[in-house]
């Protein structure tokens, strides 16, 4: 089945250590997408990839880049990770920005 | 600044009765609306939709109604069932740019 893969799952690390989250796709879909969910609140796009296009959210902070080396991978980094970045981190693709988009199962991100 | 609310974090409704999901929104630049729903340890995946053209859109058990003028959406589940019992997310998005706003959620458990 076609789908998007992000691993781990879950990920603990200590607080400044730098951590990178992963996610694939099988779709072969244009449009890779992060969104940070914190608890009970809404899914907030961090940044986003139109092909090799970066497109960074004007309020995402600096802490946190992506990177994405071909059409099926895209990382995310989070470079010296705060108790506030502690949080379910969502990987998501389109095969164009207008069209429907697919999640993966998340990453949830637990920083010590 | 959250451009899209959902009201009411949870729902208990029970088995074969109507489930009304309520979802408001700010920005009159928003023309498509989307609800997904999310089981726990899943991503979100794509429920239905509507365009700013239409104010009823139906798909099997799932009815959404848009009223434009009061920058509001609902989202109809007739006849609830066991398997409905999820997390539902209403977003939406504008032309200009596509990119998903989402609420935060409302917790919906059907009850046998």
């Amino acid at each position: 089945d076609a789908m998007v893969i992000q691993n781990p799952r879950y990920q603990v690390t200590q607080f400044g250590k730098p951590v990178t989250l992963s996610c694939s796709q099988t779709l072969n879909h244009n449009v890779m997408y992060w969104y940070q969910q914190k608890s009970s609140q809404a899914p907030k796009l961090l940044f986003h990839y139109y092909d090799k296009d970066f497109n960074n959210e004007a309020d995402t902070p600096d802490n946190f880049q992506s990177r994405r080396p071909n059409t099926s991978f895209c990382f995310l980094d989070i470079r010296s990770p705060g108790l506030g970045d502690a949080a379910m981190y969502l990987c998501a693709t389109s095969r164009s920005p207008q069209e429907t988009q697919y999640f993966g199962p998340g990453t949830r991100l637990l920083v010590l | 600044d959250q451009q899209v609310k959902q009201n009411s974090p949870s729902l208990s409704v029970q088995e074969g009765r109507i489930s009304i999901l309520n979802c408001d929104y700010t920005n009159s630049m928003f023309d498509y609306f989307l609800w997904y729903k999310k089981y726990p340890a899943e991503g979100p995946t794509f429920l239905i939709s509507i365009s700013s053209i239409k104010d009823k859109n139906e798909d099997g058990r799932f009815t959404v109604f848009l009223n434009k003028s009061a920058k509001h959406l609902s989202l109809h589940i007739v006849p609830s069932q066991p398997g409905d019992s999820a997390v539902y997310f209403c977003a939406a998005s504008s032309t200009n740019d596509y990119k998903l706003s989402f609420g935060a959620g409302t917790t919906v458990t059907v009850r046998a």
